[in-house]
């Protein structure tokens, strides 16, 4: 299994504009989830879904985050718009229901 | 509500010597525990988990850890430490449901760095 891909691994942009986050899980995991990690707050988990349908989005930070789950092997995460306090290491990770999760490599975002 | 705690920000030991790592809990049912280990610029990686059964948990990289119930606590522990474990690691309980069920989401600790010097 190829494991959990997320894309880009790295992504600059500059402050007011659009990021969008993509993740893709492990195939036949039911469980998938969006974290940030900073050196400030460590790592936090921003929302999650079970079957496509979000569990919990209490972490995401404010109205600027929103995710989304359009089939089981596809999750984006979205930044509208970024500002350079959203720069962090982003991770998906997904599960077979509440097993272990199994994380991805991280999108590094830097918001200038 | 259920917690996980790692004391040490930092541990530091020379190679060759035994490491420990530790973590306690507290949950009000039966605790679902994990050990995850970062290495620079990677994600998450899985080391071992507590279901339940042995009280010693066997993992990758020749890691263990022991779960100890009265003293809610579930240390990472290797016998001879190598230079290359220098990493930061994870302690995680399953976040539960206010009866007492298992949610989908884990909760981690704030993470200890290793250090193992030559």
């Amino acid at each position: 299994d190829a494991g959990v891909i997320q894309s880009p691994r790295h992504e600059v942009t500059e402050m007011g504009q659009e990021v969008t986050l993509r993740c893709k899980p492990i195939s036949g995991h039911d469980y998938l989830f969006w974290y940030r990690q900073t050196m400030m707050r460590g790592l936090e988990l921003l929302i999650y879904f079970n079957n496509n349908v979000p569990i919990d989005d209490s972490g995401m930070p404010e109205d600027r985050f929103s995710a989304k789950m359009p089939n089981a092997s596809f999750s984006t995460l979205k930044i509208q718009p970024s500002e350079p306090r959203d720069s962090a290491v982003y991770f998906c990770a997904s599960s077979f229901y509440t097993d272990t999760q199994y994380f991805g490599p991280g999108t590094r975002l830097t918001v200038l | 509500a259920q917690s996980v705690a790692q004391p040490e920000d930092q541990v530091n030991v020379a190679e060759g010597n035994p490491l420990t790592v530790k973590c306690t809990y507290s949950v009000s049912g039966n605790p679902y525990l994990f050990w995850y280990v970062q290495y620079p610029n990677r994600g998450l990686q899985f080391l071992l988990k507590y279901i339940t059964g042995d009280n010693l948990v066997k993992g990758s990289y020749g890691f263990e850890a022991e779960f100890n119930k009265s003293q809610t606590s579930f240390h990472l522990k290797k016998p001879s430490a190598l230079v290359s474990d220098s990493a930061l690691y994870f302690c995680a309980v399953r976040a539960e449901t206010q009866y007492g069920g298992s949610q989908g989401n884990l909760i981690f600790g704030k993470g200890t760095k290793l250090s193992v010097k030559p």
